[in-house]
Protein backbone atom coordinates (compact mmCIF):
# COMPACT_ATOMS: atom_id res chain seq x y z
CA UNK A 1 0.00 0.00 0.00
CA UNK A 2 1.14 3.47 -0.02
CA UNK A 3 3.19 4.87 2.61
CA UNK A 4 4.92 7.68 3.40
CA UNK A 5 8.19 7.37 6.03
CA UNK A 6 10.24 10.46 7.69
CA UNK A 7 12.80 10.47 10.59
CA UNK A 8 10.80 11.02 13.86
CA UNK A 9 13.45 13.31 15.65
CA UNK A 10 15.91 15.92 14.21
CA UNK A 11 17.78 18.53 16.26
CA UNK A 12 19.61 21.85 15.00
CA UNK A 13 21.07 25.02 16.74
CA UNK A 14 19.43 28.30 16.00
CA UNK A 15 20.64 29.71 13.37
CA UNK A 16 21.82 26.87 10.98
CA UNK A 17 19.58 25.23 8.17
CA UNK A 18 17.35 22.10 9.01
CA UNK A 19 16.78 19.60 6.13
CA UNK A 20 14.12 17.09 7.15
CA UNK A 21 13.49 13.96 4.72
CA UNK A 22 10.93 12.19 3.24
CA UNK A 23 10.22 9.02 0.98
CA UNK A 24 7.25 7.73 -0.38
CA UNK A 25 6.16 5.01 -2.53
CA UNK A 26 3.19 6.47 -4.50
CA UNK A 27 4.28 7.03 -8.07
CA UNK A 28 1.03 8.56 -8.65
CA UNK A 29 1.07 11.20 -6.16
CA UNK A 30 0.34 14.53 -7.98
CA UNK A 31 0.91 16.92 -5.36
CA UNK A 32 3.37 16.33 -2.12
CA UNK A 33 2.93 18.86 1.05
CA UNK A 34 4.46 20.08 4.07
CA UNK A 35 2.30 20.71 6.88
CA UNK A 36 3.67 22.23 10.30
CA UNK A 37 1.65 21.79 13.39
CA UNK A 38 2.99 23.89 16.34
CA UNK A 39 2.58 22.30 20.16
CA UNK A 40 -1.45 22.20 20.95
CA UNK A 41 -2.21 23.46 17.94
CA UNK A 42 -3.56 21.94 14.37
CA UNK A 43 -1.59 21.55 11.14
CA UNK A 44 -0.79 24.20 9.13
CA UNK A 45 0.19 24.27 5.26
CA UNK A 46 3.94 25.24 4.91
CA UNK A 47 4.03 24.64 1.13
CA UNK A 48 3.65 22.16 -1.78
CA UNK A 49 4.95 20.58 -4.99
CA UNK A 50 3.50 19.34 -7.70
CA UNK A 51 5.41 16.26 -9.13
CA UNK A 52 6.98 17.94 -12.24
CA UNK A 53 8.69 20.27 -10.38
CA UNK A 54 12.30 19.47 -8.79
CA UNK A 55 12.25 22.30 -6.48
CA UNK A 56 9.81 25.38 -5.19
CA UNK A 57 12.13 28.29 -2.89
CA UNK A 58 9.32 29.90 -0.37
CA UNK A 59 11.39 32.80 1.51
CA UNK A 60 13.40 30.68 3.90
CA UNK A 61 12.07 27.27 2.74
CA UNK A 62 13.38 24.90 0.15
CA UNK A 63 11.68 22.03 -0.87
CA UNK A 64 13.25 19.38 -3.44
CA UNK A 65 11.49 16.45 -5.37
CA UNK A 66 13.66 13.81 -6.59
CA UNK A 67 11.23 11.90 -8.53
CA UNK A 68 13.11 9.16 -9.45
CA UNK A 69 14.13 8.18 -5.61
CA UNK A 70 11.12 9.32 -4.66
CA UNK A 71 12.29 11.20 -1.96
CA UNK A 72 10.98 14.89 -0.62
CA UNK A 73 12.94 17.25 1.65
CA UNK A 74 12.10 20.22 3.22
CA UNK A 75 15.12 22.81 4.14
CA UNK A 76 14.69 25.86 6.49
CA UNK A 77 16.92 28.05 6.26
CA UNK A 78 18.27 30.16 9.46
CA UNK A 79 16.35 27.65 11.66
CA UNK A 80 14.60 30.09 14.38
CA UNK A 81 12.96 28.58 17.84
CA UNK A 82 9.98 29.70 16.47
CA UNK A 83 10.51 27.01 13.92
CA UNK A 84 10.37 24.26 16.57
CA UNK A 85 7.12 21.88 15.78
CA UNK A 86 6.54 18.50 14.08
CA UNK A 87 6.40 18.84 10.40
CA UNK A 88 4.28 16.13 8.60
CA UNK A 89 5.28 15.34 5.02
CA UNK A 90 1.79 14.50 2.70
CA UNK A 91 1.45 12.86 -0.61
CA UNK A 92 -1.55 13.06 -2.57
CA UNK A 93 -3.37 12.76 -5.72
CA UNK A 94 -5.71 15.26 -7.08
CA UNK A 95 -9.26 14.05 -8.28
CA UNK A 96 -7.92 10.21 -6.55
CA UNK A 97 -10.57 7.86 -5.58
CA UNK A 98 -10.12 8.16 -1.85
CA UNK A 99 -9.40 12.31 -2.32
CA UNK A 100 -7.16 12.02 0.97
CA UNK A 101 -3.84 12.48 1.81
CA UNK A 102 -1.53 10.42 3.34
CA UNK A 103 0.47 11.33 5.75
CA UNK A 104 3.94 10.46 7.45
CA UNK A 105 4.53 10.40 11.04
CA UNK A 106 6.16 13.35 11.39
CA UNK A 107 9.60 14.86 12.38
CA UNK A 108 9.49 16.42 15.56
CA UNK A 109 12.29 19.22 14.56
CA UNK A 110 14.28 21.02 18.28
CA UNK A 111 15.70 24.29 17.68
CA UNK A 112 18.09 25.06 20.33
CA UNK A 113 19.51 28.67 21.21
CA UNK B 1 -12.63 33.98 12.47
CA UNK B 2 -10.82 30.21 11.92
CA UNK B 3 -12.06 28.73 8.89
CA UNK B 4 -12.23 24.95 10.19
CA UNK B 5 -13.64 25.01 14.09
CA UNK B 6 -13.80 22.05 16.01
CA UNK B 7 -16.13 21.34 19.13
CA UNK B 8 -15.32 20.90 22.22
CA UNK B 9 -11.51 21.54 22.50
CA UNK B 10 -11.07 18.89 25.63
CA UNK B 11 -13.41 16.70 26.56
CA UNK B 12 -12.75 13.43 29.03
CA UNK B 13 -15.51 10.76 29.36
CA UNK B 14 -15.80 7.50 30.80
CA UNK B 15 -15.60 4.20 28.98
CA UNK B 16 -19.16 3.33 27.32
CA UNK B 17 -20.31 7.01 27.03
CA UNK B 18 -21.53 8.29 23.97
CA UNK B 19 -19.60 11.25 22.50
CA UNK B 20 -20.23 13.42 19.45
CA UNK B 21 -17.48 15.71 17.72
CA UNK B 22 -18.72 18.71 16.03
CA UNK B 23 -16.63 20.51 12.95
CA UNK B 24 -18.13 23.33 11.03
CA UNK B 25 -15.97 25.52 8.09
CA UNK B 26 -16.47 28.54 6.28
CA UNK B 27 -14.34 28.23 3.81
CA UNK B 28 -16.83 26.70 1.36
CA UNK B 29 -15.54 23.26 0.77
CA UNK B 30 -17.31 20.46 -0.34
CA UNK B 31 -14.53 17.94 1.14
CA UNK B 32 -14.79 16.82 4.95
CA UNK B 33 -12.67 14.79 6.67
CA UNK B 34 -12.05 13.36 10.07
CA UNK B 35 -8.30 12.15 11.58
CA UNK B 36 -6.85 11.09 14.50
CA UNK B 37 -3.12 11.44 15.69
CA UNK B 38 -1.65 9.33 18.10
CA UNK B 39 2.06 10.23 19.55
CA UNK B 40 4.41 7.78 17.07
CA UNK B 41 1.79 7.20 14.47
CA UNK B 42 0.79 10.32 12.65
CA UNK B 43 -2.83 11.19 11.04
CA UNK B 44 -5.20 8.71 10.33
CA UNK B 45 -7.82 8.90 8.47
CA UNK B 46 -11.00 7.55 10.15
CA UNK B 47 -13.84 9.04 7.50
CA UNK B 48 -14.61 11.40 4.60
CA UNK B 49 -17.31 13.05 2.77
CA UNK B 50 -16.63 14.43 -0.51
CA UNK B 51 -20.89 15.83 -0.24
CA UNK B 52 -23.96 16.14 1.56
CA UNK B 53 -24.56 12.76 0.40
CA UNK B 54 -21.04 10.58 0.19
CA UNK B 55 -19.46 9.73 3.32
CA UNK B 56 -16.80 6.93 3.08
CA UNK B 57 -14.63 4.93 5.06
CA UNK B 58 -10.98 5.35 5.74
CA UNK B 59 -8.25 3.56 7.18
CA UNK B 60 -9.33 3.24 10.94
CA UNK B 61 -13.65 3.92 11.03
CA UNK B 62 -14.64 0.68 13.20
CA UNK B 63 -16.27 2.39 16.61
CA UNK B 64 -16.76 5.28 15.20
CA UNK B 65 -19.37 7.28 12.91
CA UNK B 66 -20.05 10.21 11.24
CA UNK B 67 -22.84 12.54 9.65
CA UNK B 68 -22.71 15.01 7.48
CA UNK B 69 -25.73 17.27 8.38
CA UNK B 70 -24.56 20.36 5.81
CA UNK B 71 -21.62 21.31 3.46
CA UNK B 72 -20.24 23.20 6.49
CA UNK B 73 -21.07 20.79 9.25
CA UNK B 74 -19.32 17.27 9.98
CA UNK B 75 -19.79 15.72 13.31
CA UNK B 76 -18.15 12.60 14.20
CA UNK B 77 -19.67 10.11 16.96
CA UNK B 78 -18.28 7.57 19.29
CA UNK B 79 -21.08 5.12 20.04
CA UNK B 80 -19.26 3.74 23.02
CA UNK B 81 -15.85 5.21 23.97
CA UNK B 82 -13.30 3.06 25.14
CA UNK B 83 -9.60 4.04 26.03
CA UNK B 84 -7.85 3.08 23.16
CA UNK B 85 -9.92 6.07 21.49
CA UNK B 86 -7.96 8.77 23.95
CA UNK B 87 -6.31 10.73 20.63
CA UNK B 88 -5.98 13.93 18.92
CA UNK B 89 -8.99 14.31 16.69
CA UNK B 90 -8.56 16.39 13.62
CA UNK B 91 -11.51 17.50 11.26
CA UNK B 92 -9.89 18.90 8.04
CA UNK B 93 -11.58 20.43 4.76
CA UNK B 94 -10.92 20.25 0.92
CA UNK B 95 -11.89 21.81 -2.48
CA UNK B 96 -11.53 19.78 -5.81
CA UNK B 97 -12.88 22.53 -7.57
CA UNK B 98 -11.88 24.02 -11.32
CA UNK B 99 -10.50 26.46 -9.93
CA UNK B 100 -8.28 25.04 -7.03
CA UNK B 101 -4.24 23.87 -8.32
CA UNK B 102 -4.16 21.59 -5.42
CA UNK B 103 -6.41 19.37 -3.28
CA UNK B 104 -4.95 21.29 -0.20
CA UNK B 105 -6.32 20.06 2.94
CA UNK B 106 -6.91 22.69 5.75
CA UNK B 107 -7.27 21.54 9.14
CA UNK B 108 -9.14 22.68 12.26
CA UNK B 109 -7.46 22.94 15.37
CA UNK B 110 -8.01 19.85 17.06
CA UNK B 111 -9.90 18.44 20.01
CA UNK B 112 -8.24 16.23 22.89
CA UNK B 113 -10.03 13.01 24.11
CA UNK B 114 -9.95 11.36 26.79
CA UNK B 115 -11.41 8.38 27.60
CA UNK B 116 -10.98 7.15 31.09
Amino acid sequence: GEDVEQSLFLSVREGDSSVINCTYTDSSSTYLYWYKQEPGAGLQLLTYIFSNMDMKQDQRLTVLLNKKDKHLSLRIADTQTGDSAIYFCAEGERGGSQGNLIFGKGTKLSVKP
Amino acid sequence: DADVTQTPRNRITKTGKRIMLECSQTKGHDRMYWYRQDPGLGLRLIYYSFDVKDINKGEISDGYSVSRQAQAKFSLSLESAIPNQTALYFCATSDLGLGSPTDTQYFGPGTRLTVL
